[in-house]
């Protein structure tokens, strides 16, 4: 299986700041069809998880433009450009290229 | 608008079976494939499987940990996917989710609000 890797595990940030989190995977997450499946997922408290960005950079629909992924292979990156209260919760990145589905550890995002 | 509705969750023993129902509603169910995940408590995600759409196959897949115990299926008419979950054991306890996916996107665009299943003597 791939193994996803998330860092930091925790991250403090000020209201208004801008936040990353970064996902390596223990092997490239190019598919044999060119496309990179690889997703983020938010989990507010006591929440379901929500999708937020598809194959790598692509925002689902309604979610603030405030978020951005980015990354290629094996390294990617979930950036908030302003961090407000509501995006408290973990992330996950997830990939979808190799059977079995496998994630990130989480990163709890919360405000300092 | 899109909604997953999971049922049939609670307290079982170990060895001993149950079935989840996740209801669908907002789109035409069939032409989708339909997922579970789960989430122990206080842990990360996990993937237990999918079923894919009637138009190919209606085949699955399955994560390694429940592979041979538990069973995805499909009802098109009534908009329904289950969970059947045989030979339970403890480290199964969770909260289980449906998602509508993968897509052509191989993304999870939308989620229940889970059930949660607790394996215990």
């Amino acid at each position: 299986d791939i193994v996803m890797t998330q860092t930091p595990l925790s991250s403090p940030v000020t209201l208004g700041q801008p936040a990353s989190i970064s996902c390596r995977s223990s092997q490239s997450l190019v598919h044999s069809d060119g496309n990179t499946y690889l997703s983020w997922l938010q989990q507010r408290p006591g929440q379901p998880p929500r999708l937020l960005i598809y194959k790598i950079s692509n925002r689902f629909s309604g979610v603030p433009d405030r978020f951005s992924g980015s990354g290629a292979g094996t390294d990617f990156t979930l950036k908030i450009s302003r961090v407000e209260a509501e995006d408290v919760g973990v992330y996950y990145c997830m990939q979808a290229t190799q059977f079995r589905y496998t994630f990130g550890q989480g990163t709890k995002l919360e405000i300092k | 608008e899109v909604q997953l509705v999971e049922s049939g969750g609670g307290l079982v023993k170990p060895g001993r079976s149950l079935r989840l129902s996740c209801t669908a509603s907002g789109f035409t169910f069939g032409d989708y494939a339909m997922s579970w995940f789960r989430q122990a408590p206080g842990k990360g995600l996990e993937w237990v499987g999918f079923i894919r759409s009637k138009a190919y196959g209606g085949t699955t897949e399955y994560a390694a940990s429940v592979k041979g115990r538990f069973t995805i299926s499909r009802d098109d008419s009534k908009s329904i996917a289950y969970l059947q979950m045989n030979s339970l054991k403890t480290e199964d306890t969770a909260v289980y989710y449906c998602t509508r996916g993968p897509s052509s996107s191989s993304s999870f665009d939308y989620w229940g609000q889970g059930t949660l299943v607790t394996v215990s003597s």
